[in-house]
């Protein structure tokens, strides 16, 4: 079965500093990979998403994740905080080889906790 | 355009009293449908999800139930809720491949 873990459920760094943060999954062959923002009280939002092709993936608001296959790894990075970065988030694996009703699976996130 | 529709987006409830949370999708046709529940420290944990209209699967046993009487149209109920059920409910829908879009969220507190 598939997992996904997210080190740390806490992450505080300071405003213009770097923001890392760590998602390893656990499947047998690679599987689709996503990144969610929730700010409170809301849904989630997409940030990214690795399906196919260059490892490197850039998405909204700055944000990036390079899967490693052979670290079973898809860390977030953003090279400078801002304070509106605050937030929780997620990350996400579906199976690719299962068309109908793959559900993602999530970490339990990590709080992004932004200081002036 | 594809969007969802989530509601209420907050309800207060006691104990013991039921449930009917509704999501409806436009725009699609023949979506794959969830249900996932969101508790304090613990992520987001897939309830239900369906592939059709009158096709549930449960992931996990609990005062919970689902049904999908319309193509666009995903329900989630209880005949009696429980301190327990108290959570942020997010219902989301993907067409066939990697692409989810969630809605709004409902925050549901048992009283």
């Amino acid at each position: 079965a598939q997992s996904v873990t997210q080190l740390g459920s806490h992450v505080s760094v300071s405003e213009g500093a770097l923001v890392l943060l760590r998602c390893n999954y656990s499947s047998s062959v690679p599987p689709y990979l996503f990144w969610y923002v929730q700010y409170p009280n809301q849904g989630l939002q997409l940030l990214l998403k690795y399906t196919t092709g260059a490892t490197l993936v850039k998405g909204i608001n700055g944000f990036e994740a390079e899967f490693k296959k052979s670290e079973t790894s898809f860390h977030l990075t953003k090279p400078s905080a801002h304070m509106s970065d605050a937030a929780e988030y997620f990350c996400a694996v579906s199976d690719r080889r299962v068309q109908a009703g793959t559900a993602l699976i999530f970490g339990k996130g990590t709080t992004l906790s932004v200081s002036s | 355009s594809q969007t969802i529709h989530q509601w209420p987006a907050t309800l207060v409830q006691p104990v013991g009293s039921p449930l009917s949370l509704e999501c409806t999708v436009e725009g699609t046709s023949n979506p794959n449908l969830y249900w996932y529940r969101q508790a304090a420290g613990r992520g987001l944990q897939l309830l239900f999800y369906s592939v059709g209209i009158g096709q549930i699967s449960s992931e996990v046993p609990q005062n919970l139930s689902a049904s999908r009487p319309q193509d666009r149209q995903f329900i989630l109920s209880s005949k009696k809720l429980l301190l327990s059920d108290s959570g942020f409910y997010l219902c989301a829908w993907n067409p066939l491949g990697p692409s989810y879009t969630f809605g709004s969220g409902t925050r549901l507190t048992v009283v």
